[in-house]
């Protein structure tokens, strides 16, 4: 069964990092765009920005830009995104997705494979 | 990048058919078909049920459908079901290469 698996809840200090990982199994991520996406709780999904397996490029929403990185193993199938300089307004559950077949083979793809999220909670 | 507009809520009864709105700006919906719709029911995650406007993954109900018109996309739901009630959002491509979701909007089957 092709599903992506997420790392475990995290609680973090404001201030500090969280890195979040997303593990494809079932197929093997190459050529994949990975989309990262998080929801504060009662709150609507947030687009944070997206990977190419296959060549590392990434592109960030502007809201996130100078403060998360994503990056890619492919020897492992597996997509980190990292967040710093935490604040309680990041807490959230984070989602990665990919798409199956991709096509565009960047963020304009049909994310139909959901990881089952990650909730980070900021809070000294 | 602001967030897509969509209706805070939409009601109907069984068997009939609601749309739902997405409307943004020539910026992204305007210029792109690259148009996607999630549906997300509560502690889950989002499941796409339309992308590049019109079309449904594998799997998907043909009672859902996609649309565009200018800078609004569309959600219809015909034959509503029980099973409808959730969260539904919408979601484009933008001219910075980048994506943004709609407000979303809560169906209720009354």
């Amino acid at each position: 069964q092709v599903q992506l698996v997420q790392s475990g809840d995290e609680v973090k200090n404001p201030g500090a990092s969280v890195k979040v990982s997303c593990k494809a199994s079932g197929y093997t991520l190459r050529i994949h765009p990975i989309l990262w996406v998080r929801q504060a709780p009662g709150q609507g999904l947030e687009w944070m920005g997206w990977i190419s397996t296959f060549n590392g490029i990434t592109d960030y929403a502007q809201k996130f830009q100078g403060r998360v990185t994503m990056t890619t193993d492919t020897s492992t199938s597996t997509t980190h995104m990292e967040l710093g300089n935490l604040q309680s307004d990041d807490t959230a559950v984070y989602y990665c997705a990919t798409a199956r077949t991709p096509y565009y083979y960047d963020s304009r793809d049909a994310f139909d494979i959901w990881g089952q999220g990650t909730m980070v909670t900021v809070s000294s | 990048q602001s967030a897509l507009t969509q209706p805070p809520s939409v009601s109907g009864s069984p068997g009939q058919s609601i749309t739902i709105s997405c409307t943004g700006t020539s910026s992204d919906i305007g210029e792109y078909n690259s148009v996607s719709w999630y549906q997300q029911h509560p502690g889950k995650a989002p499941k796409l049920m339309i992308f590049d406007v019109t079309n449904r993954p594998s799997g998907v109900s043909d009672r859902f459908s996609g649309s565009k018109s200018d800078n609004t996309a569309s959600l219809t739901i015909s034959g509503l079901q029980a099973e409808d009630e959730a969260e539904y959002y919408c979601s484009s491509y933008t001219s910075r290469k980048t994506g943004v979701f709609g407000t979303g909007t809560k169906v209720t089957v009354l």
